[in-house]
């Protein structure tokens, strides 16, 4: 069954360092998507991703984060300038989305835990 | 946006049924979800409905009414693997998904 791969599955980092989250979305997806967990709190939207821009992002997705997808395969999500509570598990979604019919939503990723010290 | 509001948690023995009920309120409804979650995993997709009825696929089974914005999904015979959180989600006609807090399922033998 197809995957949505995401590495490393674990960051650690120091504040104020930069880090870039990596995510392979399933080859004949079109949308792509970021979202994120804050342990112990519920799985938030940060930003969809469709024909090489940004089409919607969350109040969340401000101007440390951007997202890019620089080649055919991989999409990747950079945090400029980390902060402690910048710490979560973050994952990767990709869906199709030509057929509005579709019903099995997104495909998730395994998810990238960032920790921020 | 979404409002999305579902229990915190609950508990059921083994072999049991357990009803996760989710409330809504939403601008632009394109579908409800439920997913299925264990702790430090990603969700994993469960069932879909976008018209209103009951969907079925195995022992899980899932509910809609739009008109009272009201889902629930049915876990049947109960498994000690089914301990989890199972989340519903709204999506909208942007198809964003927008998460609720997640019901924490614990079987007990």
């Amino acid at each position: 069954e197809p995957e949505v791969t995401q590495t490393p599955s674990h960051q650690v980092t120091q504040m104020g360092q930069e880090v870039i989250l990596r995510c392979v979305p399933i080859s004949n997806h079109l949308y792509f998507y970021w979202y994120r967990q804050i342990l112990g709190q519920k799985v938030e939207f940060l930003v969809s991703f469709y024909n090489n821009e940004i089409s919607e992002k969350s109040e969340i997705f401000d101007d440390q984060f951007s997202v890019e997808r620089p080649d055919g395969s991989n999409f990747t999500l950079k945090i400029r300038s980390t902060k402690l509570e910048d710490s979560a598990m973050y994952f990767c979604a990709s869906s199709v989305r030509e057929d509005r019919g579709e019903v099995d939503g997104y495909t998730f990723g395994s998810g990238t835990r960032l920790t921020v010290v | 946006g979404q409002n999305i509001d579902q229990p915190t948690e609950m508990t059921a023995t083994e072999g049991a049924i357990v009803q996760i009920n989710c409330t809504y309120q939403t601008s632009g409804f394109n579908g409800l979800f439920w997913y299925q979650q264990h702790a430090g995993e990603a969700p994993t997709f469960l069932s879909y409905n976008v018209l209103d009825g009951l969907e079925e696929k195995g022992r899980f089974s899932s509910f809609l009414s739009r008109s009272k914005g009201y889902s629930y999904l049915l876990l049947k015979e109960l498994q000690m693997k089914d301990s989890a959180s199972y989340l519903c989600a709204g999506r909208s006609n942007d198809y964003k998904l927008s998460f609720g807090a997640g019901t924490t399922v614990t079987v007990r033998a």
